[in-house]
């Protein structure tokens, strides 16, 4: 049974159209995060949450938001999307001495 | 920051063959994590392995923390072992993971 759910799978939008994209998890894990992942790179770290405090890494856009309103539930939300911010977008949760597990990745294509 | 490299960048085998995948990183870490990404882009995590020796079927992984590497072993390949190959690595116990490079394995029939 998938435990990180992410929606929609593909996303299709236009330059400058606002894009949320959801991920929620059954594990009750407090710390969740958000990676981006470009064509042929590794993921990279946008930002996390440990409970409600939300921890944004020092290079991540200004275009991008996050929002996590419950344990359960976090939104990634892209403002205004370029065509540089197509990219494969991955929600995590924190299993401890598991490691992070991941959901199944949000595509996101920007025309 | 911690560096983390993993070598080779390709690798291209016969299904049947064994493969050892490699990963070196720079300063000392809490925890380190090999993923497989499938052809549909999900990370699928093969072991949380800070250190010591795991297997699980025909993958196995060994962490050296003291001499910072790690490997991972897969034997007599199948075509579905396809993908590419992440390791990555927590920083400052913190569990944000950094990850290296991949290695893309391609298993040919």
């Amino acid at each position: 049974d998938a435990m990180v759910i992410q929606n929609p799978r593909y996303q299709v939008t236009q330059f400058g159209k606002p894009v949320t994209l959801s991920c929620s998890q059954t594990l009750n894990h407090n710390v969740m995060y958000w990676y981006q992942q470009k064509s042929s790179q590794a993921p990279k770290l946008l930002f996390h949450y440990y409970d409600k405090d939300f921890n944004n890494e020092a290079d991540t856009p200004d275009n991008f938001q996050s929002r996590r309103p419950n344990t359960s539930f976090c939104f990634l939300d892209i403002r205004s999307p370029g065509l540089g911010d197509a990219a494969m977008y991955l929600c995590a949760t924190n299993r401890g001495a598991g490691g992070l597990f991941f959901g199944e990745g949000s595509r996101l294509t920007v025309l | 920051g911690i560096q983390v490299e993993q070598s080779p960048p390709d690798l291209i085998l016969q299904e049947g063959a064994n493969s050892t995948l490699r990963c070196n990183f720079s300063d000392s870490v809490n925890n380190l994590q090999w993923f497989h990404q499938n052809p549909w882009g999900q990370l699928i995590n093969l072991f949380y392995i800070p250190s010591g020796t795991k297997q699980n079927g025909r993958l196995s992984a060994t962490t050296v923390a003291t001499e910072r590497y790690s490997l991972l072993y897969i034997s007599s390949s199948q075509t579905t072992d396809s993908g590419v190959y992440f390791c990555a690595v927590d920083i400052q116990g913190a569990q944000k993971l950094v990850f290296g490079q991949g290695t893309r394995l391609t298993i040919n029939p």
